[in-house]
């Protein structure tokens, strides 16, 4: 199984500041490496798929990197909208998909 | 637009069953990959269980292999997961997924709102 570990846990930021999410695999994933968002009460939804693919309908401040075992989340300015939790998960290994931990990312 | 609605969570006694039921519109369901994904209380997200558009293939975590079934009804737009042998850690939010590729790739490109299994005596 792939683990994926996400840092921090918790990122506290204000509006219009930058978030940097990151997201390690315990072994390679190529480029297979999605991020969602999960809102309080919400289904989680596809943010970046493939590393740095958006999905339809995500705003660009919203952007992915990474190669490997190291991938990153960038949010360029924070929105209100923003504030929420979000997981790294990865295909690699399909069919055995695995999700990382989760970063919440709160209003400072 | 895309719609999945997931039906059918309660409160169930260990070792009893449930079948949960995923209600699909917006989209060709026929021609999708579908899959189940649940949340612990206060966790994290755990993939469970994939069909592919045509029920030819299925997989499933190691977690529910042998207790969990996965099944569609394209004529009714419909996906379903048969629970049985219930445990306390089944307990989780339960969503129903669509897959970018109708074979299935993990790219999980819709979720509906979920539906909560309690396992609890």
């Amino acid at each position: 199984e792939i683990v994926l570990t996400q840092s921090p846990a918790t990122l506290s930021l204000s509006p219009g500041e930058r978030a940097t999410l990151s997201c390690r695999a315990s072994q390679s994933v190529n480029n297979f490496l999605a991020w969602y968002q999960q809102k309080p009460g919400q289904a989680p939804r596809l943010l970046i798929y493939d590393t740095s693919n958006r999905a339809t309908g995500i705003p660009a401040r919203f952007s992915g990197s990474g190669s490997g075992t190291d991938f990153t989340l960038t949010i360029s300015s924070l929105e209100p909208e923003d504030f929420a939790v979000y997981y790294c998960q990865q295909r690699s290994n399909w069919p055995a998909l695995t999700f990382g931990g989760g970063t919440k990312v709160e209003i400072k | 637009q895309v719609q999945l609605a997931a039906s059918g969570g309660g409160v169930v006694q260990p070792g009893r069953s449930l079948r949960l039921s995923c209600a699909a519109s917006g989209f060709t369901f026929s021609s999708s990959a579908m899959h189940w994904v649940r949340q612990a209380p206060g966790k994290g997200l755990e993939w469970v269980t994939l069909m592919s558009y045509d029920g030819g293939n299925e997989h499933y975590a190691d977690s529910v292999k042998g207790r969990f079934t996965i099944s569609r009804d394209n004529s009714k737009n419909t996906l379903y997961l048969q629970m049985n042998s219930l445990r306390a850690e089944d307990t989780a939010v339960y969503y129903c997924a669509r897959d970018y590729d109708p074979s299935g790739s993990g790219r999980l490109d819709y979720w509906g709102q979920g539906t909560l299994v309690t396992v609890s005596s």
